[in-house]
């Protein structure tokens, strides 16, 4: 168990509708990543959360937004839903080891958009 | 930016047998290099990384070797076992660049399976 912490596990949905994406940090961690894994992508950055602030940004679409709560817990909203969309999406923490973050993965959230 | 290639895509070998997956990466400035590994219904789990100044680097029965200068780098399996049955990803990051996570690049990922 990584400790991150993913709800809700499965999610089905239909094309145009909105959903959240919950994740809790590690206890003690101030930083949450978001990730979306499909089979012909791999694993991709979408953005990154410290402390409340956006930090960093990769290939995250604008119909998706994200935010960390004073309580380090994160969401993530993907609306206007596509059949694209379907996918595992990840969150994970991370812990400054050196020059270098160390992530700890949650255990996802299945989309599937009919 | 940089890319990472990782084969094979899937891999079965017989339990006791080794395993190797193989990864190349573009940006000689990439000095840091974990393995993932991602079992089913749970989100991947660092189970090895090596920096750029080691060439090889081993815990217990999994190992990693680096080579700079043809830009691959290498995950090692022996005397596997049925628990070993997973999805295995390489990264790539640049710490010169902050660090930060945001940086890694993954490979597409290996199936491994250990055939009884």
């Amino acid at each position: 168990d990584s400790g991150v912490t993913q709800t809700p596990k499965h999610l089905i949905t239909a094309t145009g509708q909105r959903v959240t994406l919950r994740c809790s940090p590690r206890s003690g961690d101030l930083s949450v990543y978001w990730y979306q894994q499909s089979l012909d992508q791999g694993l991709q950055f979408l953005i990154q959360y410290y402390n409340g602030e956006e930090r960093a940004k990769g290939n995250i679409l604008e119909r998706f937004s994200a935010q960390q709560f004073p309580d380090l817990h994160s969401e993530l909203n993907l609306s206007s839903l596509e059949l694209g969309d379907s996918a595992l999406y990840f969150c994970a923490s991370s812990v400054v080891a050196g020059d270098h973050e160390k992530l700890f993965f949650g255990s996802g959230t299945q989309l599937s958009v009919l | 930016g940089e890319n990472v290639e990782q084969h094979p895509s899937t891999l079965s070998v017989q339990e006791g047998d080794s395993a190797v997956i193989k990864c190349t990466y573009s940006d000689s400035a990439s000095n840091y290099f974990p393995w993932y590994k991602q079992e089913l219904g749970k989100g991947p789990q660092l189970i090895i990384d090596i920096r750029s100044n080691v060439g090889e680097k081993k815990d217990q029965r999994i190992a990693v070797t680096l080579n700079k200068t043809a830009k691959h780098f290498s995950l090692h399996i022996t005397e596997t076992q049925p628990e070993d049955s997973a999805v295995y990803f390489c990264a790539a990051l640049a710490t010169h660049s902050g660090g930060g996570a945001d940086g890694l690049t993954f490979g597409k990922g290996t199936h491994l399976i250990i055939q009884p």
